[in-house]
């Protein structure tokens, strides 16, 4: 079965770091690129941006870029989101999610989702 | 970026009843080539990641009941639900995979009447 597995909930005052994960399993972490969507509290879903684990390849919306740091870790089947120094306007929901097309040239709609990791920031 | 907006931003039906969401993309989703269109639909439940229902805009995932269908072309498309059941109920979010950033459309909000 493929699964994506993402860390637990997180808690942090404006200014930490944080970094998040996403663990697949259930198919070639290497050959499918995983994204990542952020979720603000009764908002829609924003799509933050893409990883490729077999070369650490990353596509970054804009409104993302410099923001945020997406990297991977294919020897763990490992993803990760990373913040240096969070703010309150980053208290979210973070999901992971399998990106079809099953090679570095093809990326396409969202199969698989983690059940999403929660971020709270506030002093 | 390319802009979805989805209509209407809510709306409730009957159950048993046909229940229709468009999404409108700012450019063509239309990839000449392979004549398939870069769209996806999902639906996410209350306090549940979004599910995949339907892409290439009218293939639905497998699991997906056939009450759900999507059509349209270019730059208009529908999510059809044929007769809404109570389980149905739920947030729904086209989105365009042709050109990063992919985007979602800002979701509509369907309800029992």
């Amino acid at each position: 079965e493929v699964q994506l597995v993402q860390s637990g909930a997180e808690v942090k005052k404006p200014g930490e770091s944080l970094s998040i994960s996403c663990k697949g399993s259930g198919y070639t972490f290497t050959t499918y690129w995983v994204g990542w969507v952020r979720q603000m509290p009764g908002k829609g879903l924003e799509w933050m941006g893409i990883i490729y684990p077999g070369d650490s390849d990353t596509r970054y919306s804009p409104s993302f870029q410099g923001q945020v740091t997406i990297s991977a870790d294919k020897s763990i089947s490992t993803a990760y989101l990373q913040w240096s120094s969070l703010k309150a306007s980053d208290t979210a929901m973070y999901y992971c999610a399998r990106v079809s097309g099953g090679s570095k040239f093809l990326y396409y709609y969202m199969d698989v989702w983690g059940k999403g990791t929660t971020v709270t920031v506030s002093s | 970026d390319i802009v979805m907006t989805q209509s209407p931003d809510s709306l409730a039906v009957s159950l048993g009843e046909r229940a229709s969401i468009n999404c409108k993309s700012s450019q063509t989703l239309l990839y000449s080539t392979n004549n398939k269109n870069y769209l996806a639909w999902y639906q996410q439940k209350p306090g549940q990641p979004p599910k995949l229902l339907i892409y290439w805009a009218s293939t639905r995932e497998s699991g997906v009941p056939d009450r759900f269908s999507g059509s349209g072309s270019g730059t208009d498309f529908t999510l059809t639900i044929s007769s809404l059941q109570a389980e149905d109920v739920a947030v729904y979010y086209c989105q365009q995979h042709f050109f990063t950033p992919h985007t979602f459309g800002q979701g509509t909000k369907l309800d029992i009447k």
